[in-house]
């Protein structure tokens, strides 16, 4: 079945570098969003990609649907203690279901 | 505008006792999902339903939990009886379409212990 792959597992970092998480799907995907979970909390919806090849961005971050449309990236530009969680994205197939990645910790070292 | 909300928070019950979820998606949201989502890992789809019709229930456990969606605005999410397994967050979201074109909604989410 579809799969979405997201990479690394965790990621650790220290303020102000860069941070970036990948997605890989089995197959194509009609669109891919991306969310943020706080720790203890649930995830927010960040954004959605819809076009081969798209780049949004959103202050720091900033997000990328590959133009096979079958992967995408989110790249956070000198991070900060406020960009610590889980970040998902998640590809939607032909079905309308999300098939979710299983996310990236960044951690923040002191 | 209230978001998607869920009751209870948390909720301690022994294995063999059931256990109810509730949640109120967002007004004007006609999809609504059910979640449950481990620790360390992303969420798992339990049911997707679109009005009051339950449109994607492959992942539900059949044998032990059982959703409603009885009017098609809130939703009651059962599990009969409860085994260890099932600790988990269970997170209920609704969208505005059957895409989820501009997000899901998550509320936050009941925290279920089973001992």
């Amino acid at each position: 079945g579809q799969q979405v792959m997201q990479i690394p597992q965790y990621q650790h970092v220290q303020e102000g570098e860069d941070f970036t998480t990948y997605c890989n799907s089995s197959t194509t995907l009609s669109n891919i969003q991306w969310y943020k979970q706080r720790p203890g909390g649930h995830p927010v919806f960040l954004i959605q990609l819809v076009k081969s090849g798209e780049v949004k961005k959103q202050k720091r971050l900033t997000f990328q649907f590959g133009e096979a449309k079958k992967n995408s990236s989110l790249h956070i530009t000198a991070t900060q203690t406020t960009d610590v969680g889980t970040y998902f994205c998640a590809g939607s197939g032909s079905n309308y279901q999300l098939i979710w990645g299983a996310g990236t910790k960044l951690i923040i070292k002191p | 505008e209230a978001g998607v909300v869920q009751s209870p928070r948390y909720k301690i019950i022994e294995k063999k006792q059931p256990v109810a979820f509730w949640c109120n998606p967002i007004s004007g949201h006609n999809t609504l999902y059910w979640y449950r989502q481990n620790l360390g890992q992303g969420p798992e789809l339990l049911i997707r339903y679109e009005n009051e019709e339950a449109v994607d229930d492959s992942q539900l456990p059949k044998d032990r939990f059982s959703a409603e969606r009885l009017k098609g605005v809130d939703s009651t999410l059962k599990i009969q009886p409860a085994e260890l397994g099932d600790s988990a967050v269970y997170l209920c979201a609704s969208s505005l379409d059957r895409w989820g074109n501009y997000g899901y909604t998550f509320g936050s989410g009941t925290r279920l212990t089973v001992v």
